[in-house]
């Protein structure tokens, strides 16, 4: 066990609206990111948040946002939602900033849009 | 353009038959490669973390390996239990623009029959 949880773990929606997906990040681990992974795929990399600030940003549209908190916790945002979005979304945090820094998944949030 | 490539795809061994994984990278910048392990329906475990070319690191039955162009892992008497999807992944850092970036390969997808 990682120590990073996700919810929900499955989650139902229709093309338009909106979701909120949640991380809660190992104690200490000041880092976040945040990966968008389709059946059969390696993890597509959304953003990078350290100590609440964003410091990394992967090929997704601005409709994918996210927040950091103080207490270790994290959001991931996506508006308008399209088919395409369908996936697993995964959260992984780590203790440092820009250094090389590993990386520890939680056991992702799977959403389906209909 | 910055890219992880693996192959192969897919494998399957006899129970301790060793064989290695590949994972070729063109990124610029290179911070760490990693080595993940994947279950189905999970999250990615790690394995290792490798930062310069000449570095090796071994756990168990599982050694891996980077040169400038490529890391290997070398699985060595394999069992059932390590049937998974290994997954490789690259970091670089953007400081012009975007900041931290990922890139994870689509996997090799081993299978160990007894």
């Amino acid at each position: 066990e990682t120590g990073v949880t996700q919810s929900p773990t499955h989650l139902i929606k229709t093309r338009g609206q909106q979701v909120t997906l949640r991380c809660s990040s190992q104690s200490g681990h000041n880092t976040v990111s945040w990966y968008q992974q389709a059946l059969g795929q390696g993890p597509q990399f959304i953003f990078q948040y350290y100590r609440e600030e964003e410091n990394g940003r992967g090929n997704f549209p601005p409709r994918f946002s996210g927040l950091q908190f103080p207490n270790y916790s994290s959001e991931l945002n996506v508006n308008a939602l399209e088919l395409d979005d369908s996936a697993l979304y995964l959260c992984a945090s780590s203790l440092g900033d820009l250094g090389t820094d590993t990386q520890y998944f939680g056991p992702g949030t799977r959403l389906t849009v209909l | 353009e910055d890219q992880v490539t693996q192959s192969p795809e897919a494998l399957r061994l006899q129970e301790g038959e060793s064989s290695s994984l590949n994972c070729s990278y063109t990124v610029s910048g290179l911070r760490g490669l990693f080595w993940y392990r994947q279950d189905p329906g999970k999250g990615p475990e790690f394995l290792f973390t490798l930062y310069s070319a000449g570095e090796e690191k071994e756990k168990e039955r599982l050694k891996a390996t980077l040169t400038k162009k490529e890391s290997f892992l070398h699985i060595t008497a394999p069992k059932p239990e390590d049937s998974a999807t290994y997954l490789c992944a690259v970091q670089s850092l953007d400081l012009s623009n975007t900041g931290n970036q990922f890139y994870f390969g689509t996997g090799t997808s081993l299978t160990v029959i007894p």
